[in-house]
């Protein structure tokens, strides 16, 4: 069963960071390309990242650029996103998603990060 | 990158169908046809229900379809049933710089 499992959210101050891990369980991940996309309080999903196969090609949102960065470990199935310089307006649940064909086929069920004074 | 605009929230009665818009524009839902659709329940993962506009993934009940004219792609639930209450959303691909763009995700509510 193809699983993706996210963690590492909770309340963080303003200017911190936080890394999220993307755990993935029931496929290869090294065969696909995982996005990061988050939720913010009462909005719709954005898309933030992506990362592909072979870690040569990411992708920012421009809100997220020069901030965040995403990576992946294929040996420990894994994606990761260090979120640097964290504002209130990060406030969100964070989900990873499975790329295929110009689709998210596969979902994590997201974790929250609060910024928070 | 703006949000595809849904319903905020549909409802029926069992056994009815009910359909849920999700309107974008020629740089994505009308650019390509890679619109897929979600069902969302609260802290669990979302699950995709058409792809491809029309297409079915496996383990997807055949009373949900999908269509497209246009800016508008439309995702219709047939037989209505209890367990199709929830959120659902839209997702369009939108090209190479910005992949993919969200609905604003439509409540369904069964009578």
């Amino acid at each position: 069963e193809v699983q993706l499992v996210e963690s590492g959210g909770g309340l963080v101050q303003p200017g911190g960071s936080l890394r999220l891990a993307c755990a993935a369980s029931g496929f290869t991940l090294s065969s696909y390309t995982i996005h990061w996309v988050r939720q913010a309080p009462g909005e719709g999903l954005m898309w933030i990242s992506r990362i592909d196969q072979d870690e040569r090609k990411t992708q920012y949102a421009d809100s997220v650029k020069g901030r965040f960065t995403i990576s992946r470990d294929n040996a420990k199935n894994t994606v990761y996103l260090q979120m640097n310089s964290l504002r209130a307006d990060d406030t969100a649940v964070y989900y990873c998603g499975r790329d295929w064909r110009y689709k998210v086929d596969y979902w994590g069920q997201g974790t929250l990060v609060t910024v928070s004074s | 990158q703006s949000a595809l605009t849904q319903p905020a929230s549909v409802s029926g009665s069992p056994g009815q169908s009910i359909t849920i818009s999700c309107t974008g524009t020629h740089s994505d839902v009308g650019g390509y046809n890679y619109v897929s659709w979600y069902q969302h329940h609260p802290g669990k993962a979302p699950k995709l229900m058409i792809y491809d506009v029309s297409n079915r993934p496996s383990g997807a009940s055949d009373r949900f379809s999908g269509s497209k004219s246009g800016n508008t792609a439309s995702l219709t639930i047939s037989g209505l049933q209890a367990e199709d209450e929830g959120e659902y959303f839209c997702s369009s691909y939108a090209g190479a710089t910005i992949p993919f763009v969200f609905g604003t995700g439509t409540k369904v509510s069964v009578l």
